[in-house]
């Protein structure tokens, strides 16, 4: 059974930082490329961050969303079959509960597979 | 960047009616799309890949046609346990992964 489970989040002042980890078991991990997302309250889904696998052969190994370029930064132990999130530079507007998420397809990515998120809160 | 846009952004049925719910791309994404349901205090729910594709375990009274620019959800027979916010999403070309800003979908 595929399960992801984030955790990690917090209450948290503007300009700190915080990071989200996102468990998982029952499919291959260290083949899948991971996904991070976020719904901020009142607004739809929004995609984060990606990172590929160990396997990918080219140089742009994680990928960012324009909000968060610079300031996150996505990383992964295969070891433990866990996804991370570093939050930092945190801003009021990066309040929202995270997601992470799976594709079983194996090669498109629409995702199969959530967590039941985590949230963030940015506030003074 | 594509940019999907749905519509309505709230959508207001009676019990046992059709939902229809609206996606368009910015560009064409072939039939590279997904439709997911999602409750409130829940993570979303696949529904829908490849435009017209149901997951596993979704109910026949959910089918999504289109292809290229222009995609539809259809619910059919609408059921109180079908409240909930509804998104598009492309995976046609990313980064970024692009989601449209969600349909809200009442009961009357």
């Amino acid at each position: 059974e595929v399960q992801l489970v984030e955790s990690g989040g917090a209450l948290v002042q503007p300009g700190r930082s915080v990071r989200l980890s996102c468990e998982t078991s029952g499919f291959m991990f260290e083949d899948s490329v991971m996904h991070w997302f976020r719904r901020p309250p009142g607004k739809g889904l929004e995609w984060v961050a990606l990172i590929r696998s160990k396997s990918y052969g080219g140089t742009r190994v994680t990928e960012y969303a324009a909000s968060v370029k610079g300031r996150f930064i996505i990383s992964r132990d295969d070891s433990k079959n866990v996804a991370y999130l570093q939050m930092n530079f945190l801003r009021a507007d990066d309040t929202a509960v995270y997601y992470c998420a799976w594709y079983a397809s194996g090669r498109y990515f629409y995702f199969d597979y959530w967590g039941q998120g985590t949230l963030v809160t940015v506030s003074s | 960047e594509i940019v999907m846009t749905q519509s309505p952004a709230t959508l207001s049925v009676s019990p046992g009616e059709t939902a229809t719910l609206s996606c368009r791309a910015s560009q064409s994404i072939t039939s590279d799309l997904a439709w997911y349901q999602q409750k409130p205090g829940q993570a979303p729910r696949l529904l829908i890949y490849a435009a017209s594709t149901r997951a596993t375990g979704v109910p026949a009274r959910f089918s999504g046609s289109g292809s290229g620019t222009d995609f539809s959800l259809t619910i059919n027979s609408l059921q109180s346990e079908d409240v909930a916010v509804y998104y598009c999403q492309q995976y046609h070309n990313w980064p970024p992964i692009t989601f449209g800003q969600g349909t809200r979908l009442e009961i009357k």
